[in-house]
């Protein structure tokens, strides 16, 4: 019955890399968010699944970027040959509806590119 | 473009100030606004939400409201504490988009004993 739990909280990547962010949202939670954290700014929005179906990925930077979230739960988000400027912290939200209600946040993953 | 903007980015007061922090967003159209607390290194915790519909919201020492019209909300804390010290970071559900909160970058709070 915890919130929102994200894994790794921690993750330094060599640029070119590949890496892997997992969420557990809140069980029962049918929206799930994925937003990009820079240091000293607010979080911004990177995509949004509806259950399993991802319905906005507008916000995802460049192809390197994929979500899934294949059985309307756990959600991994996937990067591929990290850049520096994806360095930054992770955060996956959660909510109860369709509409969007109070959003739950997880701890974040920050991932390091060197 | 859906904007929300904070002033001021960072504040420092003694304990027991009373303080505003503002918010401003570009669009009167609304679902609703959430104000969250950041602290170092940490994910956001909800502090409190106000849907479309509300003037204000309050939790403890602390009350946020909403002005659609004029696209304001305002965070007042009171008697504050150093146990207040983070960055308080507010976001708006705008309509019409698909659920996906717009943020300010934050107001950095450092309340000193």
């Amino acid at each position: 019955g915890a919130g929102v739990s994200q894994s790794p909280r921690y993750k330094v990547a060599k640029r070119g890399q590949d890496v892997a962010l997992r969420c557990d949202p809140i069980s029962g939670h049918v929206s799930l968010f994925w937003y990009q954290q820079a240091l000293g700014q607010g979080p911004e929005f990177l995509t949004y699944f509806q259950n399993e179906a991802q319905l906005d990925k507008s916000g995802l930077p460049s192809d390197r970027f994929f979500a899934e979230r294949p059985e309307g739960s756990v959600s991994t988000l996937k990067i591929q040959r990290t850049q520096q400027e994806d360095s930054a912290v992770y955060l996956c939200a959660s909510s109860s509806t369709g509409n969007g209600y109070e959003q739950y946040f997880g701890p974040g993953t920050r991932l390091t590119v060197t | 473009k859906q904007e929300v903007t904070q002033i001021p980015a960072a504040l420092s007061v003694p304990e027991g100030e009373n303080l505003v922090l503002n918010c401003s967003f570009t669009d009167s159209a609304i679902y609703n606004l959430q104000w969250f607390r950041q602290d170092p290194g940490k994910g956001l915790t909800s502090l409190l939400l106000i849907q479309s519909s509300q003037r204000e919201q309050t939790s403890g020492r602390l009350n946020a409201s909403l002005d659609k019209s004029s696209g304001r909300s305002t965070l007042y804390i009171a008697a504050s504490q150093p146990g207040d010290s983070a960055t308080y970071l507010c976001a708006v559900l705008f309509s019409g988009g698909y659920n996906k909160l717009i943020f300010g970058a934050g107001t950095r709070l450092a309340v000193h004993p």
